[in-house]
């Protein structure tokens, strides 16, 4: 099973500031294979990035995803006060097992 | 517009049984393969059960393996979860999610049903 290791735990940014939100995977993997999702408090996730640099529909171009083999990173080029958040990442193989990184916290510093 | 609802979440004692219903709307059902995903309070994300689109593959998490069984009824476009034997660990918000394999990815999510596992 691939083991996903985000960093940072929480990231304390300000509005308009960038944010850069990593992912390692403990083997090497298909960027196909790769995604982000945003989590709001009370809410279920919602897909960012698949395919490790394609924007899901309605997803704004602030939110880039890049990488290959075992590391991945999210950037928010400008945050907005509704990308506070917490972000997981995932490895979505073409078996299972799935799996999602831990996540980190985008909070307003 | 694709939505997924979630239903029969509630209070159960250790060692209970639950059945989990996900609703889906706006879309082909029984061309999509479905999963469930839990997360217990204030944890991340776990993969729980996967069925293919026709119900012929299921996977189970380890964690769940011979307690928890997932189908689907493609003539009423509901995917569900029989939670058996329940533990305290079982406690999480349940999740069903769309599967995508042109994005490789979940792609929509429902809102979630709570399962409160308590004496």
């Amino acid at each position: 099973e691939i083991v996903l290791t985000q960093s940072p735990g929480t990231l304390s940014l300000s509005p308009g500031e960038r944010a850069t939100l990593s992912c390692r995977a403990s083997q090497s993997v298909s960027s196909t294979y790769f995604a982000w999702y945003q989590q709001k408090p009370g809410q279920a996730p919602r897909l960012l990035i698949y395919g490790a640099s394609s924007r899901a529909t309605g997803i704004p171009d602030r939110f880039s995803g890049s990488g290959s083999g075992t590391d991945f990173t999210l950037t928010i080029s400008r945050l907005e006060p509704e990308d506070f958040a917490v972000y997981y990442c995932q490895h979505y193989g073409n078996s299972p097992p799935w799996t999602f990184g831990q996540g980190t916290k985008v909070e307003i510093k | 517009e694709v939505q997924l609802v979630e239903s029969g979440g509630g209070l159960v004692q250790p060692g209970g049984s639950l059945r989990l219903s996900c609703a889906a709307f706006g879309f082909t059902f029984s061309s999509y393969g479905m999963h469930w995903v839990r997360q217990a309070p204030g944890k991340g994300l776990e993969y729980v059960s996967a069925i293919s689109s026709n119900g012929g593959s299921t996977y189970y998490a380890n964690s769940v393996k011979g307690r928890f069984t997932i189908s689907r009824d493609n003539s009423k476009n509901t995917l569900y979860l029989q939670m058996g034997s329940l533990r305290t660990e079982d406690m999480a918000v349940y999740y069903c999610a769309r599967e995508n394999i042109v994005l490789m990815a979940t792609d929509f999510w429902g809102q979630g049903t709570l399962v409160t596992v308590s004496s």
